[in-house]
């Protein structure tokens, strides 16, 4: 059964750019997270969607936004992009929010 | 608010040895706990989840353990190998759809 997918694996994007990273769940799961890890914060999590719903959010500005579609996929968005958005970004799907959760191998983003 | 910590951050052990990984959270009320093992650059691979009503799991070599009236979690890995290398985390989340907070991580080398 194939794993979770993002894409792309690396972006470099320029300060004020935007930025869109998309998630393939694992088929049958209808949960996908988004986190972001950075050497200084370590993991955070920036928002879990079921079923086309964002059902919670992490305490990170609007300029970070997602989106669920029907088949689950989902794609996160970051505006106007700050050096400091430098970091890997991960998803994870699971059948109910936080059950076993299984992660991709994330999008590497530099914002130079 | 939810904190977890892990202690040690770091730990080198010959191969062979059992060695025991911690987690602690400050609120008690979570829906279940689950220890990630993370490769460099690489995503997280779900290791065991426990859920809030159980006080031990175990796979192969892992067994991990939960006491949520002391907000502690250990992780023990028996004769460890050097492919055990690798980042280890703990997660918690207070319902199945909630914030997840992720520990720091125990960063653990096994020398050969």
């Amino acid at each position: 059964k194939a794993g979770v997918t993002q894409t792309p694996r690396y972006l470099i994007k320029t300060r004020g750019q935007q930025v869109t990273l998309s998630c393939s769940p694992i088929s049958g799961h209808r949960s996908v997270s988004w986190y972001q890890q950075t050497p200084g914060q370590g993991l955070q999590f920036l928002f879990e969607y079921f079923s086309e719903t964002q059902r919670n959010k992490g305490n990170f500005p609007g300029r970070f936004s997602g989106r669920q579609f029907s088949n689950s996929r989902s794609e996160m968005n970051v505006s106007t992009l700050e050096l400091g958005d430098s970091a890997l970004y991960l998803c994870a799907s699971s059948l109910e929010g936080f059950a076993e959760a299984f992660f991709g191998q994330g999008t590497r983003l530099t914002v130079v | 608010k939810q904190e977890v910590t892990q202690i040690p951050a770091a730990l080198s052990v010959p191969e062979g040895e059992n060695l025991v990984l911690n987690c602690s959270f400050t609120d008690s009320a979570i829906y279940n706990l689950q220890w990630f093992r993370q490769d460099p650059g690489k995503g997280l691979t779900s290791l065991l989840l426990i859920q809030s009503s159980q006080r031990e799991q175990t796979s192969g070599r892992l067994n991990a353990s939960l006491d949520k009236s002391s907000g502690r979690s250990t992780l023990y890995i028996a004769a460890s190998q050097p492919g055990d290398s690798a980042t280890y985390l703990c997660a918690v989340g207070k319902t199945s759809y909630d914030k997840v907070i992720f520990g720091p991580g125990t960063s653990l080398s096994v020398i050969p």
